[in-house]
């Protein structure tokens, strides 16, 4: 079956501090990859995506990701997070073909202490 | 920059009500879905649109849910009989491919 996984549901950082989240995923074929944040009351925002090349991708804001296929993972990092960091983390996955579905992650819910 | 809008932001409805909710896509965009996602829960999945139909639906998507695309601009999700455990947030999305875009969300709550 289709799935993605994120291991951290909730994360608490100081400022400064470095980021690592985590996202595996099961899918058959071709997949493209993306993390979105959702801040509190908004939509769901692209922060970067994977569809094939440097498996090490970078986004807005200064985060990035690395695509390890033999791990089916995904992981998303920022060096140093700001107290505007805070939000929701979703990790996705489409096939890169057919209907283009997203199918998500359980997200991860950061919290940056000034 | 182009975005997915939807409206309203929230609805409030009694059960068993109907609900209809909105959605304008990116205009050259050809795949269109809904999404929702239950308070604390994961985003998931509803439907997927292309071509003028349904081109893929989940278990959650029954006959209690209806998609329409009727003016080539507007793309709605209806509940005909709305339960208790549809209350969520409702996310409207456009692709022309791979990268969808997400509309704000409708905050549909079941009372």
């Amino acid at each position: 079956a289709q799935s993605v996984s994120q291991h951290n549901h909730h994360v608490i950082l100081s400022e400064a501090a470095s980021l690592e989240l985590g996202c595996n995923y099961s899918y058959g074929g071709t997949v493209n990859l993306f993390w979105y944040v959702q801040y509190p009351g908004q939509h769901l925002q692209l922060l970067l995506k994977y569809f094939s090349g440097d498996p090490l991708v970078k986004g807005i804001k200064g985060f990035e990701a690395e695509f390890i296929k033999s791990k089916f993972s995904f992981n998303l990092r920022k060096p140093s997070v700001q107290w505007s960091d805070t939000a929701e983390y979703f990790c996705a996955v489409n096939r890169a073909s057919g209907t283009y579905k997203y199918i998500f992650g359980t997200g991860t819910r950061l919290k940056v202490l000034a | 920059e182009p975005e997915v809008t939807q409206t309203p932001s929230h609805q409030v409805t009694q059960m068993g009500q109907e609900v209809i909710l909105r959605c304008v896509p990116i205009s050259n965009h050809l795949y269109f879905y809904w999404y929702r996602q239950i308070l604390g829960q994961k985003v998931e999945f509803l439907v997927s649109f292309y071509n003028n139909e349904i081109s893929e639906k989940s278990e959650i998507f029954d006959d209690q849910f209806s998609v329409e695309r009727p003016d080539g601009s507007n793309f709605t999700l209806k509940i005909r009989s709305t339960k208790l455990e549809d209350s969520a947030m409702y996310f409207c999305a456009s692709s022309d491919r791979e990268l969808a875009f997400f509309g704000q969300g409708t905050r549909l709550t079941v009372v």
